[in-house]
């Protein structure tokens, strides 16, 4: 079936500095979301991404749908401290298959 | 601005008990799901409702059952709860199955 490999699975930084994690598949997609999971809450939608190739910006957070449509990549600027989550990928081709997630650690 | 509710929030389960989880969209969304979230184990699909009347199997099925009571609610149901089972549970819903999924609060579930 279809698996997303999302890395790295947790990152610790300091405010300030700037996050990249990214999913990636062996199979192609026409979809790619990026969710984030607050403590106690549903994961909720960041960016879609519906054309390969396709760069998206939403404030400080910058997503990409990969040329080959297998992968995404998804960076944070200027961490702060309320960017603390797990921030989950997804990919659609037909269904929505979810990563593992990578669970975000921002340090004041 | 509902969107996904689900009910109940929090819930305690002797082992062998049964509950049901309610979940309504108010999106006219065409397709539901019910998710389970486990640490490290991201989320899994239990099963889902591609459009009103039917109802598929997920990722991890076995020890529930669901039901698409109309367009809007999607319930999903432990017949006999084991402690396996303890985890949060999402429900969710989308226009389509490949379309942006909008979830659910959550509903924390303990069995003991």
């Amino acid at each position: 079936g279809q698996q997303l490999n999302q890395s790295p699975q947790s990152m610790f930084i300091q405010e300030g500095e700037d996050v990249s994690m990214n999913c990636t598949s062996s199979s192609i997609f026409n979809t790619w979301l990026w969710y984030k999971q607050e403590p106690g809450e549903g994961p909720v939608l960041l960016i879609a991404l519906y054309k390969a190739g396709e760069l998206t910006s939403n404030g400080r957070l910058t997503a990409q749908f990969g040329i080959t449509r297998k992968d995404s990549f998804l960076n944070i600027s200027a961490s702060i401290p309320s960017d603390v989550g797990i921030y989950f990928c997804a990919a659609s081709y037909g269904k929505l298959t979810f990563g593992q997630g990578t669970i975000l650690t921002v340090h004041p | 601005n509902a969107g996904v509710t689900q009910t109940p929030k929090f819930q305690v389960l002797k082992t062998g008990q049964s509950m049901t989880l309610q979940c309504a969209q108010d999106m006219n969304h065409n397709s539901m799901y019910w998710y389970r979230q486990d640490p490290g184990m991201g989320l899994r699909l239990i099963y889902y409702s591609a459009s009103e009347g039917t109802t598929d199997k997920g990722e991890v099925p076995n020890g529930y059952n669901v039901s698409r009571l109309n367009k809007r609610e999607f319930s999903l149901r432990l017949e006999s709860a084991a402690p396996s089972q303890t985890s949060v549970y999402f429900c969710a819903s989308s226009r389509g199955t490949d379309n942006t999924i909008y979830f659910g609060e959550g509903s924390w579930l303990t069995v003991v």
